[in-house]
């Protein structure tokens, strides 16, 4: 079974400083896994995603993410933050292509300061 | 991009009471569309994936018989929660999936905004 873990609930960092929202994954298989973002009473938006494909992923708004199999982790990063970047982020993994298994993470509140 | 809607945003029932809760695809069709449920400062949980024109499949946990999901058209998915109690309440979150919506995002699910039901 694949799962994932995201080390800090809560976040907080000042406008401009950078970001690092942290994910360790667990699978049994080469997984695929994603962040997504959650603004108050708005849907999930998909941030970026990690296919086999290169270990560096870039997604929107200027966060991107490494995938590091010897380390089992998918760290969020944006060097630096901006207040709309306030909202709920969520690390993802699924072990399927048809992406019928998605395993959310607890979630990860970042808060900017302005 | 494709978008989602979820209808209502928010609902208050008294116990005992069934709510439907619909999610569409506005743009695109979806042959699979996903439920979810969250608790208050919690992640999303699986409860069911509906195909259309099939029965849904649940998770472990799920009672079938209290959450229905109809999803009768390409473009709809229906979940009624039935004779509903206070332990109800949550959001309740759709994603459809395309089959094709340019390979960038195949296979990707798009979320809805989601549905607040409380239960009273």
């Amino acid at each position: 079974a694949q799962s994932v873990t995201q080390l800090d609930s809560h976040v907080s960092v000042s406008e401009g400083t950078p970001v690092l929202l942290r994910c360790n994954y667990s699978s049994s298989y080469s997984p695929s896994l994603f962040w997504y973002v959650q603004h108050p009473n708005k849907g999930l938006q998909l941030l970026l995603k990690y296919t086999s494909a290169a270990t560096l992923v870039k997604g929107i708004n200027g966060f991107e993410a490494e995938f590091k199999k010897s380390e089992t982790s998918f760290h969020l990063t944006k060097p630096s933050a901006h207040m709309s970047d306030a909202a709920e982020y969520f690390c993802v993994v699924t072990r399927t292509l048809r992406n019928n298994d998605m395993r959310f993470g607890a979630g990860t509140r970042l808060t900017v300061k302005p | 991009g494709a978008v989602v809607s979820q209808h209502p945003s928010w609902v208050i029932c008294k116990s005992g009471t069934s709510v439907k809760i619909e999610c569409r695809s506005l743009d695109f069709q979806a042959t699979t569309m996903f439920w979810y449920r969250q608790f208050p400062k919690q992640s999303l949980m699986l409860m069911a994936t509906s195909n259309e024109g099939s029965k849904a499949t649940y998770e472990q946990g799920v009672e079938k018989d209290k959450f229905l999901i109809n999803h009768a058209s390409l473009t709809l998915s229906t979940l009624t929660v039935t004779s509903a109690h206070p332990e109800d309440s949550s959001f309740y979150i759709c994603s459809a999936r395309t089959t094709y919506f340019g390979l960038r995002n195949y296979n990707e699910q798009f979320f809805g905004p989601g549905t607040r039901l409380t239960v009273l």
